[in-house]
């Protein structure tokens, strides 16, 4: 597809069971963002990927949060023993090489019950 | 980079006004900068950019300024419409390795 692409687009979990959110970005670009939203607030960075360089995980909040990228292209954020704290959208961001404009997808939903 | 989870502030203005958004940049060796804009129940899209060798930059009705004496960007929209009504986040970067910080947001009303 031409733009970043999120899934799933909503996501309703039991609290305890582990979750994977997925996000294909823009062909060809190296550079990965996730970020999370809570409502009416703003962007909390998660994770980034550059190219084949180790990613900077300094604002997973917990170490039950990871993601992964693999082959360079399609990244999953995965959640374990979900929390109803962790409830809020979580967007995805590509761009070409992390010094030009970011594309977002329209996010995943996540609602902890 | 990371954003504090705090309630956005909020800038009102009427219809037809002009508007002001500022962001105070954390970093003074910031090498570009971006402007979103997020509607409700969508993804921040980009409006426009300035790289730090500019002091300013004009798009179709938006402005962005450039102060890298205080770390101050801002955002101007002439002429506002209810379509303008959105979250406003600024952005920075140094590029390459360190990737995009996002400021706080500015919650953007238009009145009627």
């Amino acid at each position: 597809g031409a733009g970043v692409s999120q899934s799933p687009s909503n996501k309703v979990t039991e609290k305890g069971k582990d979750v994977e959110l997925r996000c294909d970005p823009i062909s060809g670009h190296t550079a990965l963002y996730w970020y999370r939203q809570s409502l009416g607030q703003g962007l909390e960075f998660l994770i980034y990927f550059q190219g084949n360089s180790a990613p900077d995980k300094s604002g997973l909040p917990s170490d039950r949060f990871s993601a992964e990228r693999t082959g360079g292209s399609v990244s999953t954020l995965t959640i374990q023993r979900t929390q109803q704290e962790d409830s809020a959208v979580y967007l995805c961001a590509s761009s070409w090489d992390g010094y030009t404009e970011a594309f977002f997808g329209q996010g995943t939903r996540l609602t902890v019950v | 980079g990371e954003s504090v989870g705090l309630h956005l502030p909020t800038l009102s203005v009427q219809e037809g006004d002009n508007s002001i958004i500022n962001c105070a940049y954390s970093n003074s060796a910031s090498d570009y900068f971006i402007w979103y804009k997020q509607e409700s129940g969508k993804g921040p899209q980009f409006i426009i950019d300035i790289r730090s060798n500019m002091d300013k930059r004009q798009g179709q009705r938006v402005t962005v300024l450039l102060n890298k004496t205080v770390k101050h960007l801002s955002l101007q929209i002439a002429a506002t419409q209810p379509g303008d009504s959105a979250v406003y986040f600024c952005a920075e970067t140094l590029g390459g390795a360190d990737g995009l910080t996002f400021g706080k947001g500015t919650h953007l009303i238009i009145q009627p």
